[in-house]
C-alpha cells in the first residue's frame, strides 16, 4: 500500500532561524496536504497541492510539491514560539489520506 | 459552517471495559467519516472510514469495530478494552470527492488501565 516517510520526525529550532521538513511517498499522488498539530490539540488543515511542481505560501510558510509528485517540503523562514506544533504531510489517492509520521518542532526562544 | 463534535473528551477506562466514543458532523450531508487513532507522540493511524450510512471499511485487524448508524454519526466501539488501546481518537469528516480535504474533531483521550 502507499507509504508516507516525513523526516525529521523531530526539529529542534532556535527563534529566528530557518527549517524544511520532507515528505517522500512510495507511489505518486493525486494531491498532498499538510496539516498543523499543537501540542494538545487536534491537526488542522494547513494547504493542498496538486500541481506537479507547485509552490505556495502562507505568509512564513512555503510548500512545494516535487515534479514527480512523489515528494513534498515545507519550509519555514524566521521561526517563530508560534510554530511550535507538529506538521503532518499527508498523501491522497483515493478516499483516504495516508499521513506521515510528522515533524515535531520545538523552539528555542 | 461546517462542525464535528467528539464525545467524551476524556475517558479512562479499566482493561476488559466496554467503549463507545461517538462523532458527530454538522452543516454538511454525506461525508465521508474517519476514525484514527494516534499514540503518545506518534502519527495518525487510520482506523475506520466510511462512505456511506452502513458502509465501513477497516483499515487494521483490532479489537475495535465501527458503525455509521446515520449519515453524519459514526461511532467507534470495543467489546473488551486492552491497554494498548490507549491513546487518542480522533474523528474527522471530507466532503465526498473534491479535494478531499479531512476536518478533524477535537479528539478523545483514552487511558485504559
Amino acid at each position: 500500500g502507499q507509504q508516507v516517510m516525513q523526516i525529521p520526525q523531530y526539529q529542534h529550532v532556535q527563534e529566528g532561524e530557518d527549517f524544511t521538513t520532507y515528505c517522500n511517498s512510495s507511489t505518486t499522488l493525486s494531491n498532498i496536504q499538510w496539516y498543523k498539530q499543537r501540542p494538545g490539540g487536534h491537526p488542522v488543515f494547513l494547504i493542498q497541492l496538486v500541481k506537479s511542481g507547485e509552490v505556495k505560501k502562507q505568509k512564513r510558510l512555503t510548500f512545494q510539491f516535487g515534479e514527480a509528485k512523489k515528494n513534498s517540503s515545507l519550509h519555514i523562514t524566521a521561526t517563530q514560539t508560534t510554530d511550535v506544533g507538529t506538521y503532518f504531510c499527508a498523501g491522497s489517492n483515493d478516499y483516504k489520506l495516508s499521513f506521515g509520521a510528522g515533524t515535531t518542532v520545538t523552539v528555542r526562544a | 459552517s461546517q462542525t464535528i463534535h467528539q464525545w467524551p473528551a476524556t475517558l479512562v477506562q479499566p482493561v476488559g471495559s466496554p467503549l463507545s466514543l461517538e462523532c458527530t458532523v454538522e452543516g454538511t450531508s454525506n461525508p465521508n467519516l474517519y476514525w484514527y487513532r494516534q499514540a503518545a507522540g506518534r502519527g495518525l493511524q487510520l482506523l475506520f472510514y466510511s462512505v456511506g450510512i452502513g458502509q465501513i471499511s477497516s483499515e487494521v485487524p483490532q479489537n475495535l469495530s465501527a458503525s455509521r448508524p446515520q449519515d453524519r454519526q459514526f461511532i467507534l466501539s470495543s467489546k473488551k478494552l486492552l491497554l494498548s488501546d490507549s491513546g487518542f481518537y480522533l474523528c474527522a469528516w471530507s466532503v465526498t470527492g473534491g479535494k478531499r480535504t479531512q476536518y478533524f474533531g477535537p479528539g478523545t483521550r483514552l487511558l485504559v488501565l
